[in-house]
């Protein structure tokens, strides 16, 4: 297992169009998140997993925004009508066990609406 | 998990120099996670802290955490070139997410 993987690692889109991103977890893991990060600042959490339940969503999330994790497997980031202020990295992470709550991150994708 | 403040944003070091920076909570905080971005790169797990008073050491790296839990620092100590990048300090919450601070800087002149 190479860790978490993200695709695609870039993305440049219209704005009004609709972008997925996929993310694979390291394979043991039932933990997943999507965080979002901007230049400057710190990952922000969007969304978590346990298996292929979504078990949180941040109030910040815009409706736009779906996710899906149908396996409890690979997971899905869906943003529709994308906005200029959806540029952004996106990343996701999985992690497992209860004592050490390690995060691993993927690469993210790099999306940019113009 | 709470809100977590980073100080500085930037640093700017010598080689061989120290470097310290510090997260602040003004709500005791469950947990603690360092983690270093590298320019261009994604977030790796360096440390987590758990424990009041807990003081952790990965070679030239020593972490600490406050008896009061609000509080956690890193010190590099001797800094060299493959130390630049983010540092973040995280707080652990419900279902095991994560808030990040938003990190400090830095940048180390060989």
């Amino acid at each position: 297992d190479t860790g978490v993987s993200q695709d695609p690692r870039h993305k440049i889109t219209k704005r009004g169009q609709n972008v997925t991103f996929r993310c694979d977890p390291i394979s043991e893991h039932n933990r997943l998140y999507w965080y979002r990060q901007t230049l400057g600042q710190g990952p922000e959490f969007l969304t978590y997993f346990q298996n292929e339940a979504q078990l949180e969503k941040s109030r910040l999330l815009s409706d736009r925004f779906s996710a899906e994790r149908p396996k409890g497997s690979f997971s899905t980031l869906e943003i529709q009508r994308t906005e200029q202020g959806d540029s952004a990295m996106y990343l996701c992470a999985s992690s497992s066990g209860q004592l050490n709550t390690e995060a691993f991150f993927g690469q993210g994708t790099r999306l940019t609406v113009v | 998990g709470q809100q977590v403040m980073q100080i500085p944003q930037y640093q700017h070091v010598q080689e061989g120099e120290d470097f310290t920076t510090y997260c602040n909570s003004s709500t005791t905080l469950s947990n603690i996670q360092w983690y270093k971005q590298r320019p261009g790169g994604h977030p790796v797990f360096l440390i987590q802290l758990v424990k009041s008073g807990e003081v952790k050491k990965q070679k030239r790296l020593t972490f600490q955490f406050g008896e009061a839990k609000k509080n956690s620092s890193l010190h590099i100590t001797a800094t060299q070139t493959t130390d630049v990048g983010t540092y973040f300090c995280a707080s652990g919450g419900s279902n095991y997410k994560l808030t990040f601070g938003k990190g400090t800087l830095l940048t180390v002149n060989p």
